[in-house]
């Protein structure tokens, strides 16, 4: 089956360590996602990746970095800088752009840093 | 810039009632925009789109037709099941074309 995988689904980490979130497609997208999401607060765009090797900020990525060394795969790396790291991550990838753009998603990680 | 609107929640309903979430959008010309679906626990599922003005995205009984004079997406049900207990989300497609814009997200809740 094709689609989307992250892992894990709960992570637990402490104050200060950095953390890495896999995401991994095989819909042979070329394009990424990282999504925020909080509650009351929709979703926010962390960072995105329209081909592999390049990558641009989205709306909230101060404290987050991100690589795409291959088509299939989008770390994102949650640094110490972060102030609020605790959060429900969303990773997605879609299809070409225009008119046939569908966005398809994940199912998450939750992220608790204590 | 580029915004969508949701009416705020949560909308508590009984089954088989009639379901309305309110959507309106600020955009420059007209993109593409969607309905999302969030089950508890779980990520997004797109649930349906429309591409141009008048427009009507439908799916599992939910539909939603594309308003360009009153900038609205509005999603509709007739007859809500507690299996459609979950949060939903309206977005549209960035004017460059490379990213959605989602509203804050509208929880649904039908209780039996």
């Amino acid at each position: 089956d094709g689609g989307i995988t992250q892992s894990p689904k709960y992570l637990f980490r402490k104050e200060g360590q950095n953390v890495t979130l896999s995401c991994e497609q095989n819909l042979n997208h070329d394009a990424m996602y990282w999504y925020r999401q909080d509650p009351g607060q929709g979703l926010r765009l962390i960072y995105y990746s329209q081909i592999v090797n390049d990558f641009q900020k989205g709306d909230i990525a101060e404290g987050y970095s991100v690589s795409r060394e291959k088509k299939e795969s989008f770390p994102l790396t949650v640094t110490s800088a972060q102030k609020n790291p605790t959060a429900f991550y969303l990773c997605a990838s879609s299809t070409s752009q225009g008119i046939y753009y569908e966005q398809y998603f994940g199912p998450g990680t939750r992220l608790t840093v204590t | 810039g580029d915004s969508v609107t949701q009416m705020e929640g949560p909308v508590t309903l009984s089954e088989e009632a009639f379901l309305t979430i309110n959507c309106t959008y600020t955009a420059t010309g007209y993109p593409s925009l969607f309905w999302y679906v969030q089950y508890p626990g779980e990520g997004l599922q797109l649930l349906l789109k429309a591409t141009k003005a008048d427009d009507k995205g439908s799916n599992k009984g939910f539909e939603a037709t594309y308003r360009k004079e009153t900038t609205s997406f509005h999603l509709e049900k007739g007859s809500v099941q507690v299996s459609d207990s979950a949060v939903y989300f309206c977005a549209l497609i960035n004017q460059a074309g490379t990213a959605l814009i989602f509203g804050k997200g509208t929880t649904l809740s039908v209780s039996s």
